[in-house]
């Protein structure tokens, strides 16, 4: 089975801090996702990356950078955690491609207190 | 954003009852996959289903695509309270963000089986 692990379950951190979230994957998968979940609002992608150093900006990238140095890790940076960056995190991969490749594995998440 | 909308945001029903939930969405698609998502934890597929697909079977659960009204319905038949979360569609759309992998999500369904 894919596995996709987030580092923290929980994390807090206070205002003005530089966060970093890192998500491995055991699988090989070229695609790397990071989306933030907030009550209503559904999930929003922050940014992806399909190849190593690659990196596309998401639906919602202000405040936010990352990393991926590595195949199988792709990194979250909160540059200056702000409280309106308090959130569950979920970190995703998926082979790139059509077919099995299409869908998603998601990590457990992060839920990320900013105070 | 192309975000795809679920249909009710809440759904309380009882054990052995059916559930349907509803996706609309508002650009062409490649495919439409659904998600679960226990309280508090990552995402899981469950099935996918293709644009040239009207109907999908997997155990317990139906997947019906209806592209001319741009929308689809998840149907989860004799419910369990263990089926008790929340239901997310995600499309992929025929853009270069989806063809990089990205998928659109919806802000979901909760779910509710009462024993």
């Amino acid at each position: 089975d894919v596995k996709v692990t987030q580092s923290s379950r929980y994390l807090v951190k206070r205002t003005g801090e530089k966060v970093f979230l890192e998500c491995v994957q055991d699988m090989d998968h070229e695609n790397m996702f990071w989306y933030r979940q907030d009550p209503g609002l559904g999930l929003r992608l922050i940014y992806f990356s399909y190849d190593v150093k690659m990196k596309e900006k998401g639906d919602i990238p202000e405040g936010y950078s990352v990393s991926r140095e590595k195949k199988e890790r792709f990194s979250l940076i909160l540059e200056s955690a702000s409280t309106n960056q308090t959130s569950m995190y979920l970190c995703a991969s998926s082979l790139l491609g059509t077919g099995f490749g299409e869908k998603l594995f998601f990590g457990s998440g992060t839920q990320l207190s900013v105070l | 954003s192309q975000q795809g909308e679920e249909d009710p945001q809440a759904l309380s029903i009882q054990e052995g009852e059916n559930a349907t939930m509803n996706c609309s969405y508002k650009t062409s698609i490649n495919n439409l996959q659904w998600y679960r998502q226990n309280s508090g934890r990552g995402l899981v597929h469950l099935i996918l289903i293709r644009s040239n697909e009207r109907e999908k079977h997997s155990g317990r659960l139906r997947v019906t695509l209806d592209t001319s009204k741009k929308s689809s319905s998840l149907l989860i038949t004799a419910s369990r309270a263990a089926d008790t979360a929340s239901y997310f569609c995600a499309t992929k759309h025929i853009d270069r963000g989806s063809t990089l992998g990205r998928l659109y999500f919806g802000r979901g369904t909760q779910l509710t089986v009462w024993p």
